[in-house]
């Protein structure tokens, strides 16, 4: 299987700081990575889907990129809303696979 | 309303089954691939499964492989993943989840753009 590393593991930031995060496949998987996010107690949500396009309905601070191995998620100016925990995933291969998640703190 | 609602998730034994259901509504549903993503208390996602429309292709992570069955009955708009010999390390919130089969110069993007709200399923004597 794929393995998916994100860093940091967790970060603090401050409402209006540009944030960024990165995930590392094990091998190459061309542009098939999706971000998403999750708040506490609910559903995770799509913001990202084929590294770069942003899904309908997300705000347009949020962008990804990358291709290949290395790939990162940026938020470019930190909301209050946006304090959640963030996972890539990839779809090149089966089984699909999660990065461990990155945790964005308020600080 | 367009939504996804999972049941079926309670308390079992080691070695035991359990049946998850997720009722879909407001969308064509034999539109979609769906799939399974579980969380176990305090940890991340993990992937467990996904099935083709027509219920025709299956593919699971291999810590599930042997054990649990993804399918779907489209007439009844619904989805299911039967857990058999459910061990402690099953213990998670299930979600159930559509994925629209989106494609993008000859190349499929998973898009899991509908979530449901999660089962827990703990896995305890």
């Amino acid at each position: 299987a794929i393995q998916m590393t994100q860093s940091p593991s967790s970060l603090s930031a401050s409402v209006g700081d540009r944030v960024t995060i990165t995930c590392r496949a094990s091998q190459g998987i061309r542009n098939e990575l999706g971000w998403y996010q999750q708040k506490p107690g609910k559903a995770p949500k799509v913001l990202i889907y084929a590294a770069s396009s942003l899904q309908s309905g997300v705000p347009s601070r949020f962008s990804g990129s990358g291709s290949g191995t290395d790939f990162t998620l940026t938020i470019s100016s930190l909301q209050p809303e946006d304090f959640a925990t963030y996972y890539c995933l990839q779809d090149n291969s089966y089984p699909r696979t999660f990065g461990q998640g990155t945790k964005v703190e308020i600080k | 309303e367009v939504q996804l609602v999972e049941s079926g998730g309670g308390l079992v034994q080691p070695g035991g089954s359990l049946r998850l259901s997720c009722a879909a509504s407001g969308f064509t549903f034999n539109n979609y691939w769906m799939t399974w993503v579980r969380q176990a208390p305090g940890k991340g996602l993990e992937w467990v499964a996904n099935i083709r429309q027509d219920g025709s292709q299956t593919s699971y992570v291999d810590s599930v492989k042997g054990r649990f069955t993804i399918s779907r009955d489209n007439a009844k708009n619904s989805l299911y993943l039967q857990m058999n010999s459910l061990r402690a390390e099953d213990t998670a919130v299930y979600y159930c989840a559509r994925d629209p089969d989106y494609s993008s110069g000859g190349t499929y993007y998973d898009i899991y753009d509908l979530w449901g709200q999660g089962t827990m399923v703990t896995v305890s004597s």
